[in-house]
């Protein structure tokens, strides 16, 4: 059974960089199948997507995140990073990582499924 | 402000039937399929149906999913108490700005 589990600094300092972990168990991030994406939820609010690589390093990011955004993969420890650099308050939020479908015609991105439990990232001085 | 449109809130009584639906564009819904979650604040969210109208092992046939055009909705029937969490819809978006997943602002459904 494919498990995922978030990990990293729980308190992060305005204007530096959010480094978060997704270690991957019960299958590989090799698999060709799928993409492995991060989404977050501010406190209060709704889903955000916020990206998903590929294991060959093939990205996708939200526009309004793409500029400081950077997803990558560790294929030898089966992890998936996200590192998010000048943060402020708003980026406060539980971050989920999730392994993502590709959609049947390939060219785009289908349904997240499972993700991991999520962990709390604060930005605060 | 969400690039999907749900409402906010949805009630309904034991064993009722519910919608919930989700309102987008040509670029997301109109041309590529819809996914709902199923989010207890503090836990994993759960698929709860792919591909606008498919249910993943598991989940009952309580929960149904259709789409028509640029719109989709979510029905729960025989609603039951453990119904009462938040319900998300999301689709790919072929945003000239460059494609990505969109995401509803999330419905919380009451059971009354």
């Amino acid at each position: 059974q494919l498990q995922l589990q978030e990990s990293g600094p729980g308190l992060v300092k305005p204007s530096e960089t959010l480094s978060l972990t997704c270690t991957v168990s019960g299958g590989s991030i090799r698999n060709k199948n799928y993409y492995w994406g991060w989404i977050r939820q501010p406190p209060g609010k709704g889903l955000e997507w916020i990206g998903s690589m590929y294991y060959s390093g093939s990205t996708y990011h939200n526009p309004s995140l793409k500029s400081r955004v950077i997803i990558s993969g560790d294929t030898s420890k089966n992890q998936v990073s996200l590192k998010l650099n000048s943060v402020t308050a708003t980026d406060t939020a539980v971050y989920y990582c999730a392994r993502q479908h590709v959609c049947t015609n390939g060219v785009c991105l289908d349904w997240l499924d499972p993700w991991g439990q999520g962990t709390l990232v604060t930005v605060s001085s | 402000q969400s690039v999907l449109t749900q409402p906010p809130s949805a009630s309904g009584t034991p064993g009722q039937r519910v919608t919930i639906s989700c309102s987008g564009s040509s670029s997301n819904i109109g041309s590529n399929a819809v996914n709902w979650y199923q989010h207890l604040p503090g836990t994993a969210p759960k698929l709860l149906i792919y591909s606008n109208d498919q249910r993943p092992s598991g989940v009952p046939d309580r929960f149904s999913g259709s789409k028509s055009g640029t719109s989709a909705s979510l029905a729960i029937s025989g609603l039951q108490s453990e119904d009462e969490t938040d319900y998300y819809c999301a689709a790919w978006d072929d945003s000239l700005n460059g494609p990505y997943v969109v995401f509803g602002g999330g419905t919380k459904l009451t059971v009354l």
